[in-house]
């Protein structure tokens, strides 16, 4: 079975710090990859999302992930962090086998200070 | 609006005593899944539905039952709640098999005293 290492558990940054945030999977297969945030008080929203291609894929409010396969890691970045980017992040992946199965990371809370 | 709509969103309950949380969807997915979210746990599948009538466990089941009856309907049951599952309930769908992405409601707020 696949699992997510998230190896940041509380990362807070000044504005304008950029920003990495690791994430590990276990499995040897194809998987596809995830980043999802979760602001205050709201529901997961999807970030970016890796299924094939170009290993360095672009999401919104100007996030990145890199699919470093050999590594079996999916960081997310960002150049430039502000106030609004304070949220739990949580990298997730599924196999082909198990399509309708997201499994998650333990996430990463993020606070950035003004 | 495409989405999927949790009811009800906060939830206070006692030892026992029944209770339903419903999830819907317009988007006419055919996967639907309930995941629970803990501190320092992340989110953990409870179970999910590839299509009407078809339902599977996934990581943490016990204590819970669902159903699907209609497309756009899955209900999570706690017939006899605990403390333990005092959490954050997500509800989430997909299209189908080959998309993968997961859209998720709002959240359910579960406390069982």
């Amino acid at each position: 079975a696949q699992s997510v290492s998230q190896h940041n558990h509380h990362v807070i940054l000044s504005e304008a710090a950029s920003l990495e945030l690791g994430c590990n999977y276990s499995y040897g297969g194809t998987v596809n990859l995830f980043w999802y945030v979760q602001y205050p008080g709201q529901h997961l929203q999807l970030l970016l999302k890796y299924f094939s291609g170009d290993p360095l894929v672009k999401g919104i409010k100007g996030f990145e992930a890199e699919f470093i396969k050999s590594k079996f890691s999916f960081n997310l970045r960002k150049p430039s962090v502000q106030w609004s980017d304070t949220a739990e992040y949580f990298c997730a992946v599924t196999t082909t086998g198990t399509a309708s199965k997201l499994t998650f990371g333990t996430g990463t809370r993020l606070q950035v200070t003004l | 609006e495409a989405q999927v709509t949790q009811n009800p969103r906060y939830l206070i309950t006692v030892t026992g005593k029944k209770l339903t949380v419903t999830c819907s969807q317009n988007m006419n997915h055919e996967y639907m899944s309930w995941y629970r979210q803990d501190p320092g746990l992340g989110l953990r599948q409870i179970y999910y539905s590839m299509n009407v009538e078809v339902t599977d466990k996934g990581d943490v089941p016990e204590g819970y039952k669902v159903s699907r009856k209609e497309k756009r309907n899955f209900p999570l049951i706690l017939e006899s709640p605990s403390p333990n599952q005092t959490s954050l309930y997500f509800c989430a769908s997909q299209f189908s098999l080959a998309t993968y992405e997961q859209f998720f409601g709002p959240g359910t707020r579960l406390t069982v005293l």
